[in-house]
């Protein structure tokens, strides 16, 4: 399995919280994703980073802020949660033209 | 339209079935192609890529037809093991980002 560890595995929060995901790769991957999964919507672009400090947003990134200061991690801000944000997320990591893998997933419910 | 679709499902069929699942894109730009496996609350895995003559992976033969802009996964022999969500994902054009769009899967169900 690719080296990817993404923190937490669940979290519980209430609306209006900051929230941070964070994953973490061992395999100097170029590329890292992060998705959020839903009944209906299938798997959905948040943000990309193709470098340190190279990120671009994806489908559907409003509310939600990335960093990537070093290679092997890239964290999910969510400003100010809110009950929509409630969902599976997925970081994934690839090289170019390469297919991507996915971490384990973060089960992230907002009260 | 979706840039990638998929006929959700599910698929019932019986141990031994051939299914196939067909997958449109819409993006003539986009260079490589991949099915995923996805079982109940895990992670989306590689299950193959898809190359432009076809190619077999076992049970698994995978599938492209650019002119008409699909892609297929046959699945020969159904096992009991074979029943989870497969999605389709395709290049966000023909850049280097790496970026895929993913349908939104077709779930099988293989019964004995």
């Amino acid at each position: 399995d690719a080296g990817i560890t993404q923190s937490p595995r669940h979290k519980v929060t209430e609306t209006g919280t900051p929230v941070t995901l964070r994953c973490h790769q061992t395999e100097n991957h170029r590329y890292m994703y992060w998705y959020r999964q839903d009944p209906g919507h299938g798997l959905r672009l948040i943000h990309y980073s193709y470098g340190v400090k190279d990120t671009d947003k994806g489908e559907v990134s409003d509310g939600y802020s990335v960093s990537r200061s070093k290679t092997e991690d890239f964290l999910l801000t969510l400003e100010s949660a809110t009950s929509s944000q409630t969902s599976v997320y997925f970081c994934a990591i690839s090289e170019s033209r390469q297919p991507q893998h996915f971490g384990d997933g973060t089960r992230l419910s907002i009260l | 339209r979706k840039e990638v679709e998929q006929d959700p499902g599910p698929f019932n069929v019986p141990e031994g079935a051939t299914v196939a699942f067909n997958c449109t894109y819409s993006n003539s730009a986009s260079q490589s192609f991949f099915w995923y496996r996805q079982d109940c609350r895990k992670e989306p895995k590689l299950l193959m890529s898809v190359y432009s003559s076809g190619n077999e992976d076992g049970r698994f033969t995978a599938q492209l037809n650019r002119a008409s802009q699909y892609i297929s996964l046959l699945i020969r022999d159904s096992k009991l093991s074979d029943s989870a969500t497969y999605l389709c994902a395709v290049t966000s054009g023909s850049g280097n980002t790496g970026k895929l769009i993913f349908g939104q899967g077709t779930t099988l169900q293989v019964k004995p």
